[in-house]
């Protein structure tokens, strides 16, 4: 079974320009997450979405940042205009809904490095 | 922040001894679970331990679970290079919601 994929593996671009990071989440999977990791900050989450729908995005860090999952099986992050603090790790992952008190592993892709110059 | 703090930050050990990674949490939970982290990749989920357990295993991984104290530790024995890695904590909301609250990471560094 294919994980969640994401692309692309690494980005290189400069501030202000626009920036799309996607998402295939593992099929079946109905909550989406998506993740910044930087040394300074550890792994914050940004957004997640249940069903394709929003349900925290309390974690992006300013309107610059803007997330969409049209479908079950893909999702993007984009950031508009970018800024080189912006620069670090982007990791998507999926899990099954949570039943009860159960709780799920999330399976992540293994991110996008993004820099901004 | 409910967010986790692992300790010790870093740890370095000889291949063959055991590896003990401590975390802990704010908040009431209902699960713990424990991921890797290879460099370059992303997070691996290892180990799921629910508030009402106290100790699981799982081939060399040994977790425990005190909720009086906050706190759980990741026993990994017999320790291999190939473990070499980031491991985190996550716990989930009590309030039912689906995300998880990563914590610090502690880098592990297997000498061969």
């Amino acid at each position: 079974d294919a994980g969640v994929i994401q692309s692309p593996r690494h980005e290189v671009t400069e501030m202000g320009q626009e920036v799309t990071l996607r998402c295939k989440p593992i099929s079946g999977h109905n909550s989406l997450f998506w993740y910044r990791q930087t040394m300074m900050r550890g792994l914050e989450l940004l957004i997640y979405f249940n069903n394709n729908v929003p349900i925290d995005d309390s974690g992006m860090p300013e309107d610059r940042f803007s997330a969409k999952m049209p479908n079950a099986s893909f999702s993007t992050l984009k950031i508009q205009p970018s800024e080189p603090r912006d620069s670090a790790v982007y990791f998507c992952a999926s899990s099954p809904t949570r039943g009860g008190t159960g709780g799920q592993p999330q399976h992540f892709g293994d991110g996008t490095r993004l820099s901004i110059l | 922040s409910q967010q986790g703090e692992e300790d010790p930050q870093a740890l370095s050990i000889q291949e063959g001894e055991n590896a003990t990674m401590n975390c802990s949490y704010k908040t009431s939970i209902n699960n713990l679970q424990w991921y890797r982290q290879n460099s370059g990749r992303g997070l691996v989920h290892l180990i799921l331990i629910r508030s009402n357990e106290r100790e699981k295993h799982s081939g060399r991984l040994r977790v425990t679970l005190d909720t009086s104290k906050k706190s759980s530790s990741l026993l990994i024995t017999a320790s291999r290079a190939a473990d070499t890695a980031s491991y985190f904590c996550a716990t989930d909301a009590e309030t039912g919601a689906n995300n998880l609250f990563f914590g610090t990471g502690t880098r592990l560094t297997v000498i061969p």
